[in-house]
């Protein structure tokens, strides 16, 4: 089982529609990343967050510690919100050092 | 947050040749990473580039195949070696500038071995 799980692995909207994605993670973090990959494989970070909300633009991303679980909402989609979202965990490994855990993506096509 | 330029964005290969892929950040910092994502699998760490000294490989990559450098705290390159077609991939860079702060890429190079 992989430390990073996400929901849905495939999520299809109407334009205008709310969308959450799910992420939990089964280890101890520092940090929780949310990242949006493009179709040709470019990588623009989000948001890090390791308690509470987060919001920018549309973009809202919660995190619950207790739970190991974050969330990531798209208010009012729009087809150029369509791409891949990865949740990451940031998790301290032996000797002190950061290592980042992926999820495998949820990959988002919002259709006009 | 600083900006990374990762070369080539995207590059067709012969097997058995070599390729070198470029990041160059537009800041210092102190941490940069090389991943690979294999089609419809998750990023996956291959190395620690370490400014001035050999990279710090994940088990399943060796230095051989995936030599890397790091001279200076705002480039690093990852060269695939001897390529064969299970090496077509995305392969990533990524910095950080510190513990618990943010991280961000490049733009990713695709590659396809043929």
């Amino acid at each position: 089982k992989n430390e990073v799980e996400q929901s849905p692995q495939n999520l299809t909207a109407q334009e205008g529609e709310f969308i959450t994605i799910n992420c939990s993670y089964s280890v101890g973090i520092s940090a929780l990343h949310w990242l949006q990959q493009h179709p040709g494989g470019g990588i623009v970070s989000l948001f890090m967050l390791s308690s509470g909300k987060k919001k920018h633009g549309r973009l809202i991303a919660t995190i619950n510690i207790q739970e190991k679980h974050s969330s990531l909402h798209i208010t009012a989609s729009h087809p150029r919100d369509s791409a891949v979202y990865i949740c990451v965990a940031v998790v301290l490994s032996q000797g002190g050092s950061e290592k980042l855990v992926f999820g495998k993506g949820t990959k988002l096509t919002v259709n006009p | 947050s600083a900006v990374i330029s990762q070369k080539p964005s995207r590059d067709i290969c012969q097997r058995g040749t070599s390729l070198t892929i470029q990041c160059q950040v537009d800041s210092q910092v102190t941490m940069m990473f090389w991943y690979r994502q294999q089609p419809g699998q998750s990023l996956t760490l291959i190395a620690t580039a370490n400014q001035g000294s050999e990279a710090t490989y994940e088990s399943g990559f060796v230095i051989d195949k995936f030599p890397i450098s790091r001279p200076n705290l705002t480039f690093s390159t990852l060269t695939v070696s001897n390529m064969s077609p299970e090496d077509s991939s995305i392969y990533l860079c990524s910095g950080k500038q510190g513990m618990n702060t943010e991280a961000f890429f490049g733009q990713g190079t695709r590659l396809t071995v043929v």
